[in-house]
């Protein structure tokens, strides 16, 4: 079956940097997507990864290993407002969505 | 998680024609559900906010009568594109949600693909 992977909760201080992490197992693969969601607010994108390596963008960056199913989402000098869940999502060979069940994210002063 | 699923999950369609797509939630009662679309590589657009019983909210820039919401009970919610053109062409993905009291969960279906012709 198809399967996306991250935990659950994370805790981290604010200033501070926070890894997390996703890994897959999907029927194929045409690109995995980072989304930030707000309690009752639509998912806002994050990132859009489809070639191996580190994408940098502002305070997140995002990183990809097709051969490893890996990927994770780095957020640096955290701020309050970053407390959020973290969506991840890798389209499969059908153009598919396969969505992980989120990562909340608490930021601590 | 729950499991939220749509039908169909992929279609193609004639221009002009209606196509209905349908989301439920298996296993939990989703007071609101949410229809988003997505373009290739770009982020969700929510479409429009509906709650059981309700008339949908819809986002600003979303024709009300061309995508018809339908949620007609906790676990069903149907989005109605009519009279589809090719730029309607796009993955629809529906989210059911369920808030009591500060708890509050939100699960995304699988996406519907439309392709109008």
């Amino acid at each position: 079956g198809q399967n996306i992977d991250q935990p659950t909760e994370m805790t981290a201080t604010e200033g501070a940097i926070v890894q997390i992490n996703c890994t897959y197992q999907t029927s194929g693969f045409n690109g995995l997507f980072w989304y930030q969601q707000h309690a009752g607010e639509a998912p806002t994108f994050l990132s859009y990864n489809v070639l191996d390596g580190l994408e940098e963008k502002g305070r997140f960056s995002s990183f990809l290993s097709r051969s490893k199913g890996y990927s994770y989402l780095l957020l640096k000098e955290l701020q309050m407002k970053d407390s959020a869940s973290y969506l991840c999502a890798v389209v499969d060979s059908n153009y598919q969505l396969i969505w992980g069940a989120g990562t909340k994210l608490i930021i601590k002063p | 998680g729950a499991v939220v699923s749509q039908h169909p999950s992929w279609v193609i369609c004639k221009s002009g024609t209606s196509v209905k797509i349908e989301c439920r939630s298996l296993d939990f009662q989703a007071t609101t559900m949410f229809w988003y679309r997505q373009f290739p590589k770009q982020s969700l657009m929510l479409m429009a906010t509906s709650n059981e019983g309700s008339k949908a909210t819809y986002e600003q820039g979303v024709e009300k009568d061309k995508f018809l919401i339908n949620h007609a009970s906790l676990t069903l919610s149907t989005l109605t594109v009519t009279s589809a053109h090719p730029e309607d062409s796009s993955f629809y993905i529906c989210s059911a949600a369920s808030v009591s009291g500060s708890d509050y969960e939100q699960y995304f279906g699988p996406g519907t693909r439309l392709t109008v012709t």
